[in-house]
């Protein structure tokens, strides 16, 4: 009964580290989604996928890279942290069908911090 | 482009009814959504509705669809403190290669004071 589940839950890096956030979904979802919250700018997708060996880019791509080799796992890649990335990172999932109404299920997040 | 608007904040007292609006752009959406987000935590489905209905009620929540307007709008009536969080609204899209992809408002909100 996990759901979504993203580690690390913080992060601290100095500018110019890399780091890899991962997602994991129980759910045999086939979409999962990488989004930044910043204070006053909602939620912002950075890029998503809509199935195993897929990604696209979402709204605010540069700075990151993803992977999804399998399906239930979908990870997030900094190669080179600057501040401007200091976030709260979330993972979603979901069917992908725009019929069934089943919506997105979301991660507890992850607090990263660029120094 | 797709937008979801909503108003950033709003306060109301323990017991009073909230009204949290939402406008959306694509009139294709087969599905909108209501999320909470509590403090420090992700986001929650909190309720959604079919693009075919007007309105739809669970317990304390009553959730409003004008379609003609694009108007989304979430009632919770018997507001309690716990009720306190950031309420987003979502609409689907149904094109294109982002086919399933939601679309979020910036959020509001809600603060109930005792």
């Amino acid at each position: 009964n996990a759901g979504v589940t993203q580690t690390p839950k913080f992060r601290v890096l100095k500018t110019g580290q890399s780091m890899t956030l991962l997602c994991a979904q129980d759910m045999n979802h086939e979409y999962m989604y990488w989004y930044r919250q910043d204070p006053g700018m909602g939620l912002r997708l950075i890029h998503y996928s809509v199935g195993e060996g897929t990604t696209a880019k979402g709204e605010v791509p540069d700075g990151y890279n993803v992977s999804r080799l399998k399906k239930q796992n979908f990870l997030l890649g900094l190669e080179s942290a600057a501040p401007s990335q200091t976030s709260v990172y979330f993972c979603a999932s979901s069917y992908g069908d725009v019929l069934g109404g089943y919506g997105y299920t979301f991660g507890s997040g992850t607090r990263l911090t660029v120094v | 482009g797709e937008d979801v608007e909503q108003s950033l904040f709003l306060s109301v007292r323990e017991g009073d009814s909230s009204v949290i609006n939402c406008t959306y752009t694509d009139s294709s959406s087969t599905y909108l959504y209501w999320y909470k987000q509590e403090p420090g935590a992700g986001l929650q489905l909190l309720t959604y509705i079919f693009s075919n209905m007007d309105m739809k009620q669970d317990q304390r929540l009553t959730v409003l669809l004008n379609k003609k307007d694009k108007h989304l709008s979430l009632r919770i009536a018997d507001t309690q403190t716990g009720d306190s969080a950031i309420y987003f609204c979502a609409e689907t899209l149904n094109y294109g290669g982002s086919q399933g992809n939601l679309i979020f408002g910036k959020g509001t909100k809600l603060s109930v004071k005792p």
